[in-house]
């Protein structure tokens, strides 16, 4: 069936150094494709989306990856800071389902640890 | 910057009662979901409403489970007779109709921070 999940619960990572949380996929007719992260007690935010048309998205301090031969969807976090710290998700939303139902399927969540 | 507001933060019931969670939207978007997240667990998606009426809804959302937009601002969600298993965070989002012009972030919805309902 469809799922959108996470390969490691928790990720610890130095100050400083770039982080890589990992996502896959399993639904082919997923096309859309998004992180969020949430804080402990706040709703998810937006962090950055990317299409299937291409396989990598930039931002501030964060790359996303999409390799669609193995379903694989990654986020790259560039010189993390304590405020990185929260669980990131991946969602993902096929278009073809077409019209209104745009609802997002959420993976799991990667707790992303910031040691100082 | 604008956001998603709800209300209350926690609601407190008693296994079998009536609650109404309470969303207010951004004010130019016109599309309005509602997902869960039981503790620890992923965020599920329960319902997406657009122009007065449901788009899409889970396996989740039964009949116990209702939508509504009263008014201009607020967007409900009504659970008629609560379980034990309702007992989660259950987030509002909203998200501003696509453009024409192929804005790319077609589908970024905006989150509320959740109420956290608790059913004894």
């Amino acid at each position: 069936g469809e799922s959108v999940g996470l390969h490691l619960p928790t990720l610890s990572v130095q100050e400083g150094d770039n982080s890589i949380i990992n996502c896959a996929y399993s639904n082919s007719a997923s096309d859309y494709f998004i992180w969020y992260k949430q804080e402990s007690g706040k709703g998810p935010q937006f962090i950055i989306d990317i299409r299937s048309n291409m396989d990598k998205r930039q931002g501030q301090r964060v790359t996303v990856l999409l390799n669609k031969t193995v379903k694989h969807l990654s986020l790259q976090i560039a010189a993390t800071q304590p405020g990185d710290s929260a669980v990131y998700f991946c969602a993902e939303h096929s278009t073809r389902r077409g019209g209104g139902a745009d609802g997002l399927t959420f993976g799991k969540g990667t707790h992303l640890i910031i040691q100082p | 910057e604008p956001e998603v507001t709800q209300t209350p933060s926690h609601q407190v019931t008693q296994m079998g009662q009536e609650v109404i969670l309470r969303c207010v939207p951004i004010s130019n978007h016109l599309y309005f979901y509602w997902y869960r997240q039981i503790l620890g667990q992923k965020v599920e998606f329960l319902v997406s409403f657009y122009n007065n009426e449901i788009s899409e809804k889970s396996e989740i959302f039964d009949d116990q489970f209702s939508v509504e937009r009263p008014d201009g601002s607020n967007f409900t969600l009504k659970i008629r007779s609560t379980k034990l298993e309702d007992s989660a965070m259950y987030f509002c989002a909203s998200r501003p109709t696509r453009t024409s012009g192929g804005a790319f972030s077609y589908n970024e919805q905006f989150f509320g921070p959740g109420t956290r309902l608790t059913v004894l």
